[in-house]
């Protein structure tokens, strides 16, 4: 098993739509999680830290499940510039040696 | 302007000519690492540091070298490249090694052996 597994899509969605990706990790110790995203084989850049209780920023908004251990991305308002591959990643040990997920692929049509 | 810069970005060469991919950093960070990037196997890490001279394996370490000999520099050696190493290549910073911390990419080395 993967330590760290997302569906690789692609996801098409129409502009204004809501998505969500899932994100399942296999270290339970795991500390810090992350989203980045990576646009057409250029430099992943952080989208979001993803914290215990939940954050939101913006239109984005990331959530933490220890107990069953998955995070998520929430899209809201879907915008062209969206498009894009969203990278999990997981600090499992806390020592800044991330594991990176796959990848979920999103395209937003018009 | 905080940045990660790596050089050469694209390269072409042959089975067994030694190489050097420099990375170089400019915020003063103390962790520094290496991926590589392949079609459907995602970022996987080659080597990282936490400090200058400190220096440890990733996940797929082999084939590869490194150095941390000041903090701003981390190049990445292929003391003879093969065409699996073939790859998307990406220098990291952080200012610690601390998990909570952003990596800060550089724009990536395409590398290609034939």
């Amino acid at each position: 098993r993967k330590e760290v597994e997302q569906d690789p899509g692609p996801f098409n969605v129409p502009e204004g739509a809501t998505v969500a990706f899932n994100c399942t990790y296999s270290n339970s110790a795991s500390q810090s999680f992350f989203w980045y995203r990576q646009d057409c084989r250029k430099e992943p850049k952080l989208l979001m830290s993803v914290y215990s209780s939940g954050n939101e920023d913006g239109r984005f908004t990331a959530q933490l499940n220890r107990a069953s251990q998955y995070i998520s991305l929430l899209i809201r308002d879907s915008k062209l510039s969206d498009s894009a591959t969203y990278l999990c990643v997981v600090n499992p040990r806390n020592t800044g040696k991330l594991i990176f997920g796959q990848g979920t692929t999103l395209q937003v049509k018009p | 302007e905080a940045q990660v810069t790596q050089n050469p970005r694209y390269l072409i060469t042959v089975t067994g000519k030694k190489l050097t991919v420099t990375c170089s950093q400019n915020m003063n960070h103390e962790y520094m690492s290496w991926y590589r990037q392949d079609p459907g196997l995602g970022l996987r890490q080659i080597y990282y540091s936490m400090n200058v001279e400190v220096t440890d394996k990733g996940d797929v370490p082999e084939g590869y070298k490194v150095s941390r000999k000041e903090k701003r520099n981390f190049p990445l050696i292929l003391e003879s490249p093969s065409p699996n190493q073939t790859s998307l290549y990406f220098c990291a910073s952080s200012l610690s090694s601390e998990g909570a911390y952003e990596q800060y990419f550089g724009p990536g080395t395409r590398l290609t052996v034939t």
